[in-house]
This record gives C-alpha cells, sequence and structure tokens, in this order.
C-alpha cells in the first residue's frame, strides 16, 4: 500500500522563476493538503483539496496555486519565486471531509532559492 | 483563531526515563488534537489523535497523550524512553473535523543512552 509521493525531492531555482511540485495521496485517500515549513519551524498550511477544488487557504500569496486532478494526485505551483520561498514542502493527503481523519505526509520537496 | 504552543525547544532525558513533550492549545469549540514525529530529511508521521472520549490516548511506538481540557493542554507522554524517540515532536490542533492543521513550533528530542 502506497503511502504518499512527492516529486521531485529536491529542487534548485533562482529567482522570479517558475516551480511546479506534485503529490501522489496514500491509496484511498481524496483530499490533498499542501504545508510550507521553513527551516526550524513548523509546517504552515497552504491550502487543502477535495473534489478538484480548492477548498481552504492559508495565508499564502496569490503566487501560490494548486490544482487536484480526478485521480485526485495534486500539484502546486509558485510562480515568481523569491528567496524567501525556500523551505520544504510537505504535501498530506486524508480521507473525507467529515470525519477528522489524520493526515499522511509525504516526505516533501526540497526547495531552494538563489 | 487557533493556536499550538510547545514551550520547550528542546527536551533531553537519558534512555529508559521517562519522557514528556508538552502542548498548550488554544481554539473555539471543541479541539481535533494530534501529535507528529518527524525524523531528519522526512515528512511528518502521526503519532495519535484525541477527538472526543478518554482523556488518556494511546497511539503508535509505545505513545501516549493526555488531553486536559481545563488546562487546554495535550502533553505526550512515554513511560520509558529509547535512543530511537530521538527526533522533532509536532503538536497540532484543528478546530474542525477537516481543514487547516495547526502546528506548534516543534520540540527536539533527545534521549541519550
Amino acid at each position: 500500500d502506497a503511502g504518499v509521493t512527492q516529486s521531485p525531492t529536491h529542487l534548485i531555482k533562482t529567482r522570479g522563476q517558475q516551480v511546479t511540485l506534485r503529490c501522489s495521496p496514500k491509496s484511498g485517500h481524496d483530499t490533498v493538503s499542501w504545508y510550507q515549513q521553513a527551516l526550524g519551524q513548523g509546517p504552515q498550511f497552504i491550502f487543502q483539496y477535495y473534489e478538484e477544488e480548492e477548498r481552504q487557504r492559508g495565508n499564502f500569496p496569490d503566487r501560490f496555486s494548486g490544482h487536484q486532478f480526478p485521480n485526485y494526485s495534486s500539484e502546486l505551483n509558485v510562480n515568481a519565486l523569491l528567496l524567501g520561498d525556500s523551505a520544504l514542502y510537505l504535501c498530506a493527503s486524508s480521507l473525507g471531509q467529515g470525519f477528522p481523519s489524520p493526515l499522511h505526509f509525504g516526505n516533501g520537496t526540497r526547495l531552494t532559492v538563489t | 483563531a487557533q493556536s499550538v504552543a510547545q514551550p520547550e525547544d528542546q527536551v533531553n532525558v537519558a534512555e529508559g526515563n521517562p519522557l514528556t513533550v508538552k502542548c498548550t492549545y488554544s481554539v473555539s469549540g471543541n479541539p481535533y488534537l494530534f501529535w507528529y514525529v518527524q525524523y531528519p530529511n522526512r515528512g511528518l508521521q502521526f503519532l495519535l489523535k484525541y477527538i472526543t472520549g478518554d482523556n488518556l490516548v494511546k497511539g503508535s511506538y509505545g505513545f501516549e497523550a493526555e488531553f486536559n481540557k481545563s488546562q487546554t493542554s495535550f502533553h505526550l507522554k512515554k513511560p520509558s524512553a529509547l535512543v530511537s524517540d530521538s527526533a522533532l515532536y509536532f503538536c497540532a490542533v484543528r478546530a474542525e473535523s477537516w481543514g487547516k492543521l495547526q502546528f506548534g513550533a516543534g520540540t527536539q528530542v533527545v534521549v541519550t543512552p
């Protein structure tokens, strides 16, 4: 039973560029959330997708956008990269919207912006 | 608004001794509380959750947590720590059954042989 998988594992980009991160949820899960974890800090909620729609969004600018596909996989896009966007980006999946199921996390994508 | 405080940046304990990691929370309504552990260069692993019911929650790897509504706390405990328990521990709270999970800043646990 595959867990949450993220790609790529590491990425180096230049300030101003755009990046796309990908996530496949745990088998049987239909909800995907994205978190940003800066060095030495706890994860910060970016947004959550369910039924291919953004259901909730954290305090992140519009440069951060996402998408969920019919197979429940998801992408996180970040435009006009800033040095401060350097972080570990974590994808988490869960089941449904009406039950407090725990999040299952992938190992993350380490993004470095130079 | 919801928030989590983990007052200790680091907890040091000798192997075999009891381990406690502290967490307090603030949320409107009934809280959904979680503990996660993170090993270097890895994602977060779920340890346990409190939704409702018994105040003492048992989780993975011998960990348990005690929910105290009057003190708005959800401390993580393990009766006998192992060196392999050395990791970064996060407490998290949610105000609804789904949606944003608010994490604390994390507590580094160091277990020495």
